[in-house]
């Protein structure tokens, strides 16, 4: 099945810096690859999402890419703020989701 | 938030007792799912369900069951097979299973003493 491995771990970043997370994939076969944020004690919501067929995708500040011959996407968050300060979790799917780890990002004003 | 709910917020159970977890949507959604998410570990899916009457086992069902009579409801029993039950569960849907946004519950926190 697929698995899916996110990095870093923890990231921290001042205000207005800019935050990248990498995800890497194994299965091949995984055409839809979206991105999570889960803000402390809520429910994961979608933030964006790119389908195989496409190199990179953006909305506002947040923009995604994907690399299919090496297998790894990675989310860009730029000018970020204190309120992007939250967990961010990639997933991959061929017929179902897989998670990554997790991101714990830290926006210090 | 409403389209997907998730009761209770908190469970407490005893050990070597059966509990189980409550899920229904009002999206339409086909496929409905059920994540285990414990620190550190991100979201590992338990069941899946893509359409009624019919679910698949995750990467971690041992000592969970679930049942899919309904295509609102996918509820989650976790047994008194599951070593480790405590753990916060989301449950979530999607319109279909391949390759669309899975929209989360609030989630279920089971603390098992």
């Amino acid at each position: 099945g697929e698995n899916v491995e996110q990095h870093p771990s923890t990231l921290s970043v001042q205000e207005g810096d800019s935050a990248v997370i990498k995800c890497t994939y194994s299965d091949s076969a995984s055409n839809y690859f979206p991105w999570y944020k889960q803000e402390l004690g809520k429910r994961p919501q979608l933030i964006i999402d790119i389908r195989s067929n496409v190199g990179e995708k953006k909305d506002q500040r947040i923009a995604v890419t994907l690399n299919k011959t090496a297998k790894h996407f990675s989310l860009h968050i730029t000018e970020t703020q204190p309120e992007d300060s939250a967990v961010y979790f990639c997933a991959a799917s061929p017929n179902d989701m897989r998670f990554g780890a997790g991101t714990r990002l830290t926006v210090k004003p | 938030d409403g389209g997907i709910t998730q009761s209770p917020k908190y469970l407490f159970r005893k050990e070597g007792q059966n509990v189980t977890l409550s899920c229904e949507q009002n999206l339409n959604h086909d496929a409905m799912y059920w994540y285990r998410q414990d620190p550190g570990q991100g979201l590992r899916l338990i069941y899946y369900s893509q359409i009624v009457n019919d679910f698949q086992k995750g990467d971690i069902a041992e000592g969970y069951s679930v049942s899919r009579e309904k295509k609102e409801s996918f509820p989650l029993t976790v047994t008194s097979a599951q070593k480790n039950p405590t753990a916060f569960y989301l449950c979530a849907s999607s319109i279909a299973s391949y390759s669309y946004e899975q929209y989360f519950g609030p989630g279920t926190r089971l603390t098992v003493t």
